[in-house]
């Protein structure tokens, strides 16, 4: 069991640039998270979604887009990336959206913006 | 609306020292989790400790133990005899429901130092 796996590890894009950044999880979990986590602020949610073909936005969407299409993979978008977005992105997975059910952590996106 | 806050931003000890890190939540629903996550050096945020607001009983786990106190809105989370493998950033997060599933909110996190 992998867990839940972050392609790319780091990246340093230029403003204006675009990528993607695919999680995927072998779990069998409905709901997967894009957060981003700055210095001093903590996890914010991007974007979520809770099942396959169904995604919500979260705390900070703009600036990003996201999709499901499959249930195990779950792709994060810059389109136009901004150095503002200069931050470490984690995915997560769940297996319901029970109160009680911890998330599950990939090991992280560091991106770089210049 | 909620809200975490973790005052201590960075937290020294020496090696075999308890540490308590604190944590305060704010919010107006009476049904609720809070967690504690650890981030290691590594960077993956790995699961620790649960506790539903209805259940007020400490526990002890190993090394670590819980004081969730619903009268001050406090889940302080100690480390009994501290190990420099317990360094990292630890967060506090809270879990309410919303229309779009549950919702987690986290603190802004407690780095932990333990020194030789």
């Amino acid at each position: 069991n992998a867990g839940v796996t972050q392609t790319p590890k780091f990246r340093v894009l230029k403003t204006g640039q675009s990528m993607t950044l695919l999680c995927a999880q072998d779990m069998n979990h409905e709901y997967m998270y894009w957060y981003r986590q700055d210095p001093g602020m903590g996890l914010r949610l991007i974007h979520y979604s809770v099942g396959e073909g169904t995604t919500a936005k979260g705390e900070v969407p703009d600036g990003y887009n996201v999709s499901r299409l499959k249930k195990q993979n779950f792709l994060l978008g810059l389109e136009s990336a901004a150095p503002s977005q200069t931050s470490v992105y984690f995915c997560a997975s769940s297996p319901s959206l029970g109160l009680w059910d911890e998330q599950y952590f990939g090991p992280g996106t560091r991106l770089t913006v210049t | 609306a909620q809200k975490v806050t973790q005052a201590q931003t960075e937290i020294s000890v020496v090696e075999k020292e308890d540490v308590t890190l604190d944590c305060v939540y704010e919010t107006r629903d009476t049904t609720y989790y809070l967690f504690w996550y650890k981030q290691p050096p590594s960077g993956e945020l790995v699961f620790l400790i649960r506790r539903n607001s209805f259940d007020e009983q400490n526990e002890i786990s190993g090394r670590y133990s819980w004081n969730f106190q619903k009268s001050t809105s406090s889940f302080n989370f100690t480390i009994t005899a501290s190990q420099v493998v317990d360094s990292a950033v630890y967060f506090c997060a809270l879990s309410i429901l919303t229309g779009g599933g549950n919702k987690l909110t986290f603190g802004t996190g407690t780095q932990l130092k333990v020194e030789l």
